[in-house]
């Protein structure tokens, strides 16, 4: 059972550069979510999908677009790299609404 | 609006002792979930212990225990015994099942384990 799993753990980009986040979860869970962690700053909700077909800008979602076309599926696609996005982003999921949360092994991005 | 609050951002223990992390939240929600979860160095999240609200009885999970206070939004985290792979970042977060991501977290703790 992998769980949920993120491509690539590490990534340098130059500005302008884009690129895209992949996540893949094996559990059949509706809900996903991405979320950036800056230092000292907790998580911050970047974009979130309640299912297929499904997707809701969260707290920070500038810069960034996300599709669900699958239940497994929640890639990130970052457009224009800027300085601002360097963080690293983790993929999360869960099985209902107030359940656990499962998690990625995140994704270390570094914009220069 | 739905808060979560870790007010120590740092916190030290020695080894073998007991140390407790707080934790504060703010909702208007009658159910919801909270958990905390541990983050070591090797940034994987990690679920540490679960409390849902509607239970009186506080959480426990071998060493690691809750105080859950509902009326005062409160809930602390104790590590009884402590190891020094406890080492990590810790948060907070509750899952109210809000419409607009449901997942709030805490900034997070930092706990070193000390021989």
């Amino acid at each position: 059972n992998a769980g949920v799993t993120q491509t690539p753990k590490f990534r340098i980009l130059k500005i302008g550069q884009s690129m895209t986040l992949q996540c893949t979860q094996d559990m059949n869970h509706n809900y996903m979510y991405w979320y950036r962690q800056d230092p000292g700053m907790g998580l911050k909700l970047i974009y979130y999908s309640v299912g297929a077909g499904i997707t809701d800008k969260g707290e920070v979602p500038n810069g960034y677009n996300v599709s669900r076309s699958t239940t497994e599926d929640f890639p990130l696609r970052l457009e224009l790299a800027a300085p601002s996005q360097t963080s690293v982003y983790f993929c999360a999921s869960s099985y209902v609404q107030l359940g656990e949360a499962f998690f990625g092994q995140g994704t270390r991005l570094t914009v220069v | 609006a739905q808060t979560v609050t870790q007010s120590q951002p740092e916190m030290s223990v020695q080894e073998a002792e007991t140390v407790t992390l707080s934790c504060t939240y703010d909702t208007s929600e009658s159910n919801y979930y909270l958990f905390w979860y541990k983050q070591p160095p090797s940034r994987q999240m990690i679920l540490v212990i679960r409390q849902e609200a509607y239970k009186q009885q506080n959480a426990t999970e071998n060493r690691f225990s809750v105080n859950f206070q509902k009326a005062a939004k409160s809930f602390s985290l104790k590590i009884s015994d402590s190891q020094l792979g406890d080492t990590a970042m810790y948060f907070c977060f509750m899952n109210y099942g809000g419409s607009q991501g449901n997942l709030i977290f805490g900034k997070g703790t930092k706990l070193s384990v000390k021989p």
